[in-house]
């Protein structure tokens, strides 16, 4: 049983354009989420994260958007460039100082120059 | 930045045999270190909650004399899979917390394909 559900498994976009990366979760308890890159033979990066609060975190080109009701949460990255060609995964947590992390399957994203 | 390592990067191994993954922090201190696996086209999958100088915490439904833990230490966690099978065969990688950092502050290492033959 998926509790975070990334049902996207790749993702094709045109540089310069919006990325934008699904995922969906089932359990209420969550009560924040991150989004994590990762390159081939590395570990997954910390990109940004949202609490259950907010409905909205931006830094930079990545733009993380919460829709609690619909327990869905999207990463728009914009624009897109190379560079960000990756996985990435969406995680979800409980709990303040709670440090495990519930992982999706992840999205490979294509950015095309 | 944080660096956390892990070692070998990867492992081919018979059948029975014993695997040692070792997960440092390499500036920092972690009481508590998480060891992952990643299946073919998976999510990660949270397998224990290592914590230095107690017994790590397992997830429903990992065996715990088939994957012991030891966090010796505050800046290195091992994983040994003993009498490794086929099925072992997968992606572990552990992450590490720095102690007193926020939740995003969560490191993880490269890590370890093991493949039993």
């Amino acid at each position: 049983d998926q509790q975070v559900k990334q049902n996207s498994p790749s993702l094709s976009v045109q540089e310069g354009r919006i990325s934008i990366l699904n995922c969906d979760y089932t359990n209420s308890m969550f009560d924040y989420f991150l989004w994590y890159k990762k390159y081939p033979a590395e570990g997954p990066t910390f990109l940004i994260s949202i609490s259950s609060i907010k409905d909205k975190n931006e830094d930079g080109r990545f733009t993380v958007f919460l829709n609690k009701s619909a327990k869905h949460l999207s990463l728009h990255i914009v624009p897109s460039q190379p560079g960000d060609s990756a996985v990435y995964f969406c995680a979800a947590g409980m709990g303040a100082g709670s440090y495990q992390l519930t992982f999706g399957k992840g999205t490979k994203l294509s950015v095309i120059p | 930045g944080a660096v956390v390592s892990q070692h070998p990067s990867w492992v081919i191994c018979k059948s029975g045999t014993s695997v040692k993954i070792e997960c440092r922090s390499l500036d920092f201190q972690a009481t508590t270190m998480f060891w992952y696996r990643q299946f073919p086209k998976q999510s990660l999958m949270l397998m224990a909650t290592s914590n230095e100088g107690s017994k790590a915490t397992y997830e429903q439904g990992v065996e715990k004399d088939k994957f012991l833990i030891n966090h010796a230490s505050l800046t290195l966690s091992t994983l040994t899979v003993t009498s490794a099978h086929p099925e072992d065969s997968s992606f572990y990688i552990c992450s590490a917390p720095p102690r007193g950092r926020t939740q995003e502050t969560q490191y993880f290492g490269p890590g370890t394909r093991l493949l039993v033959l």
